[in-house]
């Protein structure tokens, strides 16, 4: 199975600052990497697929990159609605797995 | 507007059977490949099961395999997940989700329904 370590698993920002998650995977996956929020008690919502393609109606401040085993997801401007956990998935080989979480809190 | 509706959650002993139900609507059912994918207290996502659009091909995580079974109605629109010989660590929110993509994304998820495995 394909491993996802994501980091770092909590960070504290505040309004307006560039925040950036990080997802490494334990083998090469090319560009088959996905993004999800999620809020409390609410399921995920897909944000990035494919690495860098923006899910349609996602606000133009997320953005993905990376390829092979490294990606990262930025978030140019946060914003209050974007206080969440933010979840990486491989879409590479089956099992599809997803990273542990990165809560994303207020500062 | 997409909409996937879960039922059939609730508590249960361990051993014991469970069946989950996913009702769609808002697009077409029979044209998409569609999972359940789960989330313990307090943890990540964990991916569950597959089943291909017509339903003659399916695919479940080695935690759930021999246990669980996914299969699905198009005529009726919906999803199912039969659970049996549950475990203590099967208790999760279990999601219905749609997938897209010869390398899936999982782009549409129902509200979830909470499975408690507890004697």
């Amino acid at each position: 199975d394909i491993q996802m370590t994501q980091s770092p698993s909590s960070l504290s920002a505040s309004v307006g600052d560039r925040v950036t998650i990080t997802c490494r995977t334990s083998q090469s996956i090319g560009s088959y990497l996905n993004w999800y929020q999620q809020k409390p008690g609410k399921a995920p919502k897909l944000l990035i697929y494919d690495a860098s393609s923006l899910q349609g109606g996602v606000p133009s401040r997320f953005s993905g990159s990376g390829s092979g085993t490294d990606f990262t997801l930025t978030i140019s401007s946060l914003q209050p609605e974007d206080f969440a956990t933010y979840s990486c998935q491989q879409s590479s080989s089956t099992p599809w797995t997803f990273g542990q979480g990165t809560r994303v809190e207020i500062k | 507007e997409v909409q996937l509706v879960e039922s059939g959650g609730g508590l249960v002993q361990p051993g014991g059977s469970l069946r989950l139900s996913c009702a769609a609507s808002g697009f077409t059912f029979s044209g998409y490949t569609m999972n359940w994918v789960r989330q313990a207290p307090g943890k990540g996502l964990e991916w569950v099961s597959f089943i291909s659009t017509s339903g003659s091909f399916t695919h479940h995580a080695d935690s759930v395999r021999g246990r669980f079974t996914i299969s699905r109605d198009n005529a009726k629109n919906s999803l199912y997940l039969q659970m049996n010989s549950l475990r203590d660590e099967d208790t999760a929110v279990y999601y219905c989700v749609r997938d897209t993509g010869s390398n899936p994304r999982f782009d549409s998820w129902g509200q979830g329904t909470l499975v408690t495995v507890s004697s």
